[in-house]
């Protein structure tokens, strides 16, 4: 099966930057997602690594490690709009699977 | 219009009635999902389907069964609700082929269900 851990909370300040981390477990991995999920809505798709290395996307960055089973997503320039819970997640052959999620807080 | 529709949005049903959810895509997507959100526990996966003569069970998937009427439709159905699939329930797809961002799953706005 597959395990992924997040840190269930961060917090930052406007204008901040902050990194989101994930560790997982799994047989068959293709590569990590990132989702972005604000408050009862629908998670949104951020980034897909399937190499080790930075993938950069704007104000976005993610990152990963193969060898340690390892990721995070960087935010820069942080707003006030940045404040959801952010899922981290393995894809194998087959589906996704996810994290329990880091909810960001953004403060002014 | 949405890329992926949920309908409806929000249900409250007795226990052990039958309730179906359902969800349509405009995306040409070949793949389709359905995930369950509780509070604190991330999305786990119900039920998926690669294609229309195609079903597979995810993690959860017991107290539930899915019918994939075509390529853009994939419903999920509760045989007998409970209280404890009270829950949000998402419908995600995605695309066989393709790289990088490609694999990226396009969700649903979710169906919130309460069973009492």
């Amino acid at each position: 099966g597959q395990s992924l851990e997040q840190p269930s909370e961060v917090t930052a300040v406007e204008g901040a930057i902050v990194q989101m981390n994930c560790t997982y477990q799994t047989s068959g991995f293709y590569g990590l997602s990132w989702y972005q999920q604000h408050d009862g809505g629908a998670p949104t798709f951020l980034s897909y690594n399937a190499l080790d290395g930075l993938e950069e996307t704007g104000r976005f960055s993610s990152f990963l490690s193969r060898s340690d089973s390892y990721g995070y997503l960087l935010l820069q320039e942080l707003q006030m709009k940045d404040s959801a819970s952010y899922f981290c997640a393995v894809f194998t052959y087959s589906t996704l699977t996810f994290g329990k999620g880091t909810m960001l807080l953004v403060s002014p | 219009d949405a890329d992926v529709t949920q309908t409806p949005r929000n249900r409250i049903t007795k226990t052990g009635k039958r309730i179906m959810l359902e969800c349509s895509q405009t995306k040409g997507h070949d793949r389709m999902y359905w995930y369950r959100q509780d509070p604190g526990l991330g999305l786990r996966l119900i039920y998926y389907s690669f294609d229309v003569k195609d079903i597979n069970k995810g993690e959860i998937s017991d107290g539930y069964s899915v019918s994939r009427q075509a390529q853009a439709k994939f419903s999920l159905s509760l045989e007998s609700a409970i209280p404890n699939q009270t829950a949000l329930y998402f419908c995600a797809t995605s695309q066989s082929r393709g790289t990088g961002r490609d694999y990226g799953y396009t969700f649903g706005s979710g169906t919130r269900l309460t069973v009492v």
